[in-house]
């Protein structure tokens, strides 16, 4: 079975710093796609970024992006200058099956502060 | 609006009642999935419809619990006999079906149940 692994329950980061989220994750397929998701309290999740596996280069979103590390299994999302607007729960995802269902980590709680 | 919609956003109910939850996707989007999230964690698919046929349900999704997607537009997900376990965030997303894996999810607001 597919499984994800966010190992960090929760992180801080002041104002315009950098920081990384970490996110492992384990299948046996050759081709396929992850995504980090937002949730911000009390608001609806939104994607922040999708990489897919057969891309060598990481995927880059303004001020956020990715370390894809393929044979690890390692997909870490960086956000760069935080802002508090980054203040939220962030999901590692990994689409499954025909359905491409989300299987979700665990998630990280990011603050940002002052 | 072209985002996807949820309602009731809160439910209360007691336990051994049956709740109903609604969810409008964006019209053009012919996938609709329901995830559950538990405080602490991150959603769980429950099931998942290609215009109006559900097509897969997960082990999570007991005799209790019963969704339907009539004419491939809005969706609902009905639990019976509700248990405190039940007690969650039930989130509904939608998507296009273009390409394998790849397609964002869009996410509703949620409905939270509360099961006394």
């Amino acid at each position: 079975a597919q499984t994800v692994t966010q190992s960090q329950p929760e992180m801080s980061v002041q104002e315009a710093e950098t920081v990384t989220l970490s996110c492992t994750y384990d299948t046996s397929e050759s081709d396929y796609y992850l995504f980090w998701y937002k949730q911000p309290p009390s608001r609806q999740m939104i994607l922040v970024i999708r990489q897919e596996a057969y891309k060598q280069q990481n995927a880059t979103e303004n001020r956020f992006s990715v370390n894809f590390q393929k044979a690890a299994k390692s997909f870490s999302l960086k956000i760069s200058d935080s802002q508090l607007g980054d203040a939220a729960m962030y999901f590692c995802a990994y689409p499954t099956g025909t359905a491409s269902k989300l299987t979700f980590g665990t998630g990280t709680r990011l603050q940002v502060t002052l | 609006d072209t985002g996807v919609s949820q309602n009731p956003r809160h439910k209360i109910t007691k336990r051994g009642q049956n709740v109903t939850f609604r969810c409008d996707p964006i019209s053009e989007h012919n996938r609709l999935y329901w995830y559950r999230q538990t405080l602490g964690q991150g959603p769980e698919f429950l099931t998942y419809f290609q215009n109006e046929a559900q097509l897969e349900k997960s082990r999570l999704l007991s005799d209790r619990f019963s969704a339907e997607r009539p004419k491939g537009s809005f969706s609902t997900l009905e639990i019976q006999r509700t248990e405190q376990g039940d007690s969650a965030m039930y989130l509904c997303a939608s998507s296009l079906a273009l390409r394998t894996g790849g397609n964002e999810q869009f996410f509703g607001p949620g409905t939270r149940l509360t099961v006394l």
